[in-house]
């Protein structure tokens, strides 16, 4: 069964520095999302993303944040300058259509930040 | 502010035991509920969703009702298993977008032998 992939699984960083956490949808889907989940905390919606633009994002989702599709199968999402407060669970997800579409989720990057 | 409230927090049953799962929204406008069954350290598994003028939605032993009258939701597990140990989240949206779910914290459920 297709699922949604996403790499890397862990990632640790400083500080500051740049990440970029990369997702591979379902290869039908249109639709892409991101998401994250504080440690204990609920999951929290990030950005969507359809026919190569943003279609909505979060107020989390600010300028130290962006996504991109820079080829036909992978789905990105970049942190420039990351905080402590970044450190979390990041989940790709993609669907066929918006609306009351089922969702599929990938595995998650855990992202720690120190 | 739209809000989703799970209970029990946590839920602990023994193997083939029974169990059902309460979720209350104040989401508005309602559009759907999904149940997600979330594993540790993975992402959300979609289980069931409903739209406004479904009350009832199965998917194998588990059964969701949605009273959208009362704002309430219920998934039920019928003879539980092991690998039925998960996390259990209410979303529900206000929208046909992405944006407008709203996540439940989770009933975190533990079954045992």
């Amino acid at each position: 069964e297709p699922e949604v992939t996403q790499t890397p699984s862990h990632q640790v960083t400083q500080m500051g520095q740049e990440v970029i956490l990369r997702c591979v949808p379902i290869s039908n889907h249109l639709y892409f999302y991101w998401y994250r989940q504080i440690l204990g905390q609920k999951v929290e919606f990030l950005v969507s993303f359809y026919n190569n633009e943003i279609s909505e994002k979060s107020e989390i989702f600010d300028d130290q944040f962006s996504v991109e599709r820079p080829d036909g199968s992978n789905f990105t999402l970049k942190i420039r300058s990351t905080k402590l407060e970044d450190s979390a669970m990041y989940f790709c997800a993609s669907s066929v259509r918006l609306g009351g579409e089922t969702q599929y989720f990938g595995p998650g990057t855990r992202l720690l930040v120190l | 502010k739209n809000q989703v409230e799970q209970s029990p927090q946590s839920l602990i049953i023994l193997e083939g035991k029974n169990c059902t799962l309460q979720c209350n929204y104040t989401v508005s406008p309602f559009s759907n509920l999904r149940w997600y069954k979330q594993d540790t350290g993975r992402g959300p598994v979609s289980l069931t969703i409903m739209t406004f003028s479904e009350n009832t939605k199965s998917n194998g032993r588990y059964t969701a009702t949605l009273d959208a009258d009362t704002k309430q939701s219920s998934l039920h597990i019928t003879a539980s298993q092991l690998s039925d140990s998960a996390s259990y989240i209410c979303v529900v949206s206000a929208g046909g977008t992405a944006s407008k779910l709203t996540f439940g914290t989770g009933t975190r459920l533990q079954v045992t032998l």
